[in-house]
């Protein structure tokens, strides 16, 4: 099984809500990833995990607090974002994190984040 | 910092033309993987390659990697409705993967 879940699939909110969006896998991978996306772009890193360990910031506002409860789990707790930050958010898992070895990365199919 | 530069930016093609994307590296490949993505979806990965000359094929897709390591091509053999799409190379980087420039592809019915 090489599937990542997100949840959940669309999100409106305004700029003075908190909200969350969550990821999950099942494959024990070790390295987990945020990146947004803009129409037409190609994806952008946000934050990797490491062995649940926060191991890259891509310098992300602080508005963006990424969390891993635990190996399977990752979420992206969102507060006081602006307009310019909707876009597509995708999450992503690999065996290992670059430099470890030589992994693929599976997607989860991503959260359409629309902010008012 | 290393670069990946694909072309076409966008092919429309005739079903059951073939097609050929290109995946261009500014430094030595050490993974470089492909990926299809429909418009607001995930990323699907398709291959990977690692040798110099290695050669991957699924179905009616084919990638492959320059023996000096620095530039892939993609073929589609037979192209249908359903290979239409963006494809995306992307490698592994010191610390972190990155992506190329994507090919937007339609296939004409």
């Amino acid at each position: 099984d090489t599937e990542v879940t997100q949840t959940p699939k669309h999100l409106v909110m305004g700029m003075t809500n908190k909200k969350s969006l969550k990821c999950e896998q099942h494959m024990g991978h070790r390295a987990m990833y945020w990146y947004k996306q803009k129409a037409k772009k190609p994806p952008e890193l946000m934050f990797v995990y490491s062995y649940e360990k926060l191991s890259i910031n891509e310098s992300v506002p602080s508005r963006f607090s990424p969390e891993c409860p635990n190996s399977s789990l990752l979420n992206l707790h969102l507060h006081a974002l602006q307009p310019e930050d909707s876009a597509l958010y995708l999450c992503a898992s690999s065996q290992a994190a670059p430099g470890q070895g030589t992994y693929e990365q599976y997607f989860g199919p991503g959260t359409r984040l629309t902010v008012t | 910092s290393q670069e990946l530069e694909q072309s076409p930016q966008s092919l429309i093609v005739q079903e059951g033309k073939n097609l050929t994307i290109n995946c261009t590296s500014s430094k030595t490949l050490y993974g470089l993987y492909w990926y299809k993505q429909k418009y607001g979806e995930g990323l699907i990965f398709l291959m990977m390659l690692q040798k110099g000359g290695e050669e991957k094929s699924h179905e009616k897709i084919t990638a492959k990697l320059d023996e000096k390591k620095q530039q892939s091509s993609l073929h589609i053999t037979a192209s249908q409705p359903s290979h239409a799409g963006i494809y995306l190379c992307g490698a592994a980087g010191t610390y972190k993967y990155i992506f190329g420039t994507g090919t937007r592809l339609k296939v004409l019915a």
